[in-house]
């Protein structure tokens, strides 16, 4: 079945940076655009980045542009997020999830997330 | 940029009650929007995709319907594994998501 498994997550000061992954598998992850999705504490859901499935396009929220790069190795099925410049405001649960090229339908589970926590 | 909001923020309701949540889009994505739901402590869980199709595994009193602006999730008799928040998305827009704030169905 579908299992996205997101790791890298952790405490750092701010100015600082991290590297989040998202390791796929049940599915044919090189089919599938790939996004990062955050949540704060006690927050909703925010969009947070954006990847075609062959990497040649990317899109970012405003609130992380500059800052945040997302990439994907299709041969390792995995997606990352390399967050430099850490600001509070980026703490939260950060998750990956899909959306299929062709038929637009979505990854039905995402992982469990992992926590990125910005603070000195 | 593409606005989704939902409404209500908040709803009470009792075990049986025909649940409804609206969305609105700030312009039209034709039927490209998600529901999900989230609990506690867990990761959101896909509902409903291209605004009426049920995900498999997905139990039948949730539909949703709307197209162009305006959309809902519908919970013909509430569950108690039901009290969740709840979240639509657009994915209309080429490279871009953007999720509507939430509304969380309270015990009554």
């Amino acid at each position: 079945q579908v299992q996205l498994v997101e790791s890298g997550g952790g405490l750092v000061k701010p100015g600082g940076s991290l590297r989040l992954s998202c390791a796929a598998s049940g599915f044919t992850f090189s089919d599938y655009y790939m996004s990062w999705i955050r949540q704060a504490p006690g927050k909703g859901l925010e969009w947070v980045s954006y990847i075609s499935s062959s990497s040649s396009y990317t899109n970012y929220a405003d609130s992380v542009k500059g800052r945040f790069t997302i990439s994907r190795d299709n041969a390792k099925n995995s997606l990352y997020l390399q967050m430099n410049s850490l600001r509070a405001e980026d703490t939260a649960v950060y998750y990956c999830a899909g959306e299929m090229a062709t038929t637009r339908t979505m990854t039905p589970s995402w992982g469990q997330g992992t926590l990125v926590t910005v603070s000195s | 940029d593409i606005q989704m909001t939902q409404s209500p923020s908040t709803l009470s309701a009792s075990v049986g009650d025909r649940v409804t949540i609206t969305c609105r889009a700030s312009q039209s994505i034709s039927s490209w929007l998600a529901w999900y739901q989230q609990k506690p402590g867990k990761a959101p869980k896909l509902l409903i995709y291209k605004a009426s199709s049920l995900e498999s595994g997905v139990p039948s009193r949730f539909s949703g319907s709307g197209s162009g602006t305006e959309f809902t999730l519908t919970i013909s008799s509430l569950q108690p594994d039901d009290f969740a928040t709840y979240y639509c998305q657009q994915y209309n827009s080429y490279l871009t998501w953007t999720f509507g704030q939430g509304t969380k169905v309270e015990i009554k």
